[in-house]
């Protein structure tokens, strides 16, 4: 079945950029999409990217997709104290209404 | 931008109560919304999907009748934990798919359950 892997934790220095890598396995899917969730809250849709791109950049935020290998990531550039949280990569395919969903990436941002 | 609204955020009752959590699309229409429900450090554990006007989809693993789950309308669906005893604390989420375009399914902001 669809399957998405990305690493458990990052830790970086603030200021410094953060890349959070995924990868999938449903050559299939269509949509790909960042979470961000905070403690204690629900997930906040960052950004997305279909499929037919290889990138996409978004103020601080740049996602970049190697379709061929299944990869994707989420690189925050100047990240800050305040992008502490846990990100989730998830996919869905086209026509198809569940989304599959990483185990989630713990991003520490150290002062 | 597309909102969810969850309620309540925070629950804690006595074992054996049943726990009504609604889930709300504010701003648009969602045929299909999602519960979830994640235990601490862990990943989203998907319980069921929800259909307006139709029984929901439950997981594997997942008692239906144990989780109730309504969607009566385009904009609320209800998941109702009956009986609940301290092993059914938790943090459920909600999601909303939009029926109209491809567009990505928006979160609520979660609920904490306690059962004591």
């Amino acid at each position: 079945g669809e399957d998405v892997e990305q690493s458990l934790f990052l830790s970086v220095r603030e200021g410094d950029s953060s890349v959070i890598n995924c990868t999938y396995t449903d050559s299939s899917s269509t949509y790909l999409y960042w979470y961000k969730q905070e403690p204690g809250a629900g997930l906040q849709l960052l950004t997305y990217i279909f499929s037919n791109m290889d990138m996409k950049q978004d103020q601080r935020l740049t996602v970049l997709l190697n379709k061929k290998d299944k990869h994707l990531s989420l690189r925050i550039a100047d990240t800050q104290t305040g992008d502490s949280a846990i990100y989730f990569c998830a996919e869905r395919g086209t026509g198809g209404f569940k989304t599959i969903f990483g185990a989630g990436t713990r991003l520490f941002v150290k002062a | 931008g597309a909102v969810v609204s969850q309620h309540p955020s925070r629950v804690i009752c006595k074992s054996g109560t049943s726990v009504k959590i609604e889930c709300r699309s504010l701003d648009f229409q969602a045929t299909t919304m999602f519960w979830y429900r994640q235990f601490p450090k862990q990943s989203l554990m998907l319980m069921a999907t929800s259909n307006e006007g139709s029984k929901a989809t439950y997981e594997q693993g997942v008692e239906k009748d144990k989780f109730l789950i309504n969607h009566a309308s385009l904009t609320l669906s209800t998941l109702t934990v009956t009986s609940a005893h301290p092993e059914d604390s938790s943090f459920y989420i909600c999601s909303a798919l939009p029926s109209v375009g491809d567009q990505p399914q928006h979160f609520g902001d979660g609920t904490r359950l306690s059962i004591l």
